[in-house]
């Protein structure tokens, strides 16, 4: 089944500089690849998604990159503030799966300010 | 206001018994699920359901159990046979399309957090 590994698992970066995530997957036929962010206390919410015929998506300062190739995708977060601080997850799915979602291990993000 | 409502949002519990989180919705989604959430290990599938009066086991299925008798419901219960239920526990709802899950954004609610004592 679907293996998604998510890098790094703690990330410290100053107020306004630039954050990024990584993940990789190990089902070459996963078609869509989502982020979510999780607040502390609450459930994860969506912030973007990508699918396999697109290399990349921007939403104001947050983009996704997809490698088919090397089945690998990142979060970019720009200008980054302290709201930004929370735990992101990446996920995976694939048809084959029944379209059920993988997640990664999340990501803890610290912006200092 | 439309959402997933998930309760109650810390519970406790003695080794031995059983114990039921409730998830309702208002979203008109025929796909609900739940996932358990423990440090370092990311979203782990448990149960999901596509349509009313059906469901199937996800990847930690053992030790819990799930109905869902009314489109708004998806109530999961924690039987005595999970060996470590200490955990955040996250219900979540989607599209379905034609009995299908779809892929696109899961709805999450804010989660019940379980200790066992």
């Amino acid at each position: 089944g679907e293996n998604v590994e998510q890098h790094p698992s703690t990330l410290s970066v100053q107020e306004g500089d630039s954050a990024v995530i990584k993940c990789t997957y190990s089902d070459s036929a996963s078609n869509y690849f989502p982020w979510y962010k999780q607040e502390l206390g609450k459930g994860p919410q969506l912030i973007i998604d990508i699918r396999s015929n697109v290399g990349e998506k921007k939403d104001q300062r947050i983009a996704v990159t997809l490698n088919k190739t090397a089945k690998h995708f990142s979060l970019h977060i720009t200008e980054t503030q302290p709201e930004d601080s929370a735990v992101y997850f990446c996920a995976a799915s694939t048809i084959q799966y029944g379209n059920k979602l993988v997640f990664g291990a999340g990501t803890i993000l610290r912006v200092k300010s | 206001d439309g959402g997933i409502t998930q309760s109650p949002k810390y519970l406790f519990r003695k080794e031995g018994q059983n114990v039921t989180l409730s998830c309702e919705q208002n979203l008109n989604h025929d796909a609900m699920y739940w996932y358990r959430q423990d440090p370092g290990q990311g979203l782990r599938l448990i149960y999901y359901s596509q349509i009313v009066n059906d469901f199937q086991k996800g990847d930690i299925a053992e030790g819990y159990s799930v109905s869902r008798e009314k489109k708004e419901s998806f109530p999961l219960t924690v039987t005595s046979a999970q060996k470590n239920p200490t955990a955040f526990y996250l219900c979540a709802s989607s599209i379905a399309v034609g009995g299908r899950l779809y892929t696109g954004e899961l709805f999450f609610g804010e989660g019940s957090r379980l200790t066992v004592l």
